[in-house]
């Protein structure tokens, strides 16, 4: 069974329309961290929430760590073609080490 | 950008040959990890290091094997190599932290045939 559950898979959108995805555990974490990646490249990581409830902007992306710390949520204002990738929800695992378990991504494509 | 290089960032191999993938890193990161991903798997943790000559086994270790010799080297050995091992592999860096936030390389994608 998948620890963090992304949705939704996939999402095909148009230039200019507004976006949610989310990423759903039953567990409670200290932290959770978004990931993109771009075809043919590694992850990069977009944003580390701490906080239940905790906010945090980048551009035109909006960051949500869920009040119990079980889930979060990513939206995206207006998108635009750059934003295109596959956004992951990541957190640590016990046991040290600083292991990350992954969701399985949402793929979004925004076209012109 | 972290500085993490990884080699060779394509390569096709035929099952039962061993291969060896490479990842370097300039920041002196104390942990590293290799991860593979597959469509409908995400990322998942072959093995990590925390440091020179430490190393663990993470979710999908068999048939993998690693080697850190030096800070910045992480290497990852199929001994015999499967189609099922057929993949595109990613090393990731981290220092200590609370977050755990990580960095990763460019990735290479492995073919066995």
């Amino acid at each position: 069974t998948q620890l963090l559950e992304q949705s939704p898979q996939f999402l095909s959108i148009q230039e200019g329309e507004n976006l949610t995805v989310y990423c759903n555990s039953s567990s409670v974490f200290s932290s959770l961290q978004w990931y993109r990646q771009e075809p043919g490249e590694g992850p990069v990581l977009l944003v580390t929430v701490v906080t239940g409830g905790e906010v945090k902007k980048l551009k035109r992306l909006t960051f949500q760590f869920g009040d119990a710390r079980k889930d979060s949520s990513l939206h995206i204002t207006a998108a635009q073609p750059g934003d295109t990738g596959l956004y992951l929800c990541a957190v640590i695992l016990t046991g040290g080490g600083n292991k990350l378990t992954f969701g399985t991504g949402t793929q979004l494509k925004v076209e012109l | 950008d972290a500085g993490i290089t990884q080699s060779p960032r394509h390569k096709v191999t035929e099952t039962g040959t061993p291969v060896t993938l490479r990842c370097h890193q300039t920041e002196n990161h104390r942990y590293m990890y290799w991860y593979r991903q597959d469509p409908g798997h995400g990322l998942r943790l072959i093995h990590y290091s925390y440091g020179v000559k430490d190393t663990d086994k993470g979710e999908v270790s068999d048939g993998y094997s690693v080697s850190r010799s030096k800070t910045e080297d992480f290497l990852l050995t199929l001994e015999s190599a499967t189609s099922s091992q057929t993949s595109v592999y990613f090393c990731a860096i981290s220092e200590l932290s609370t977050s755990g936030e990580q960095y990763f390389g460019p990735g290479t994608r492995l073919t066995v045939t």
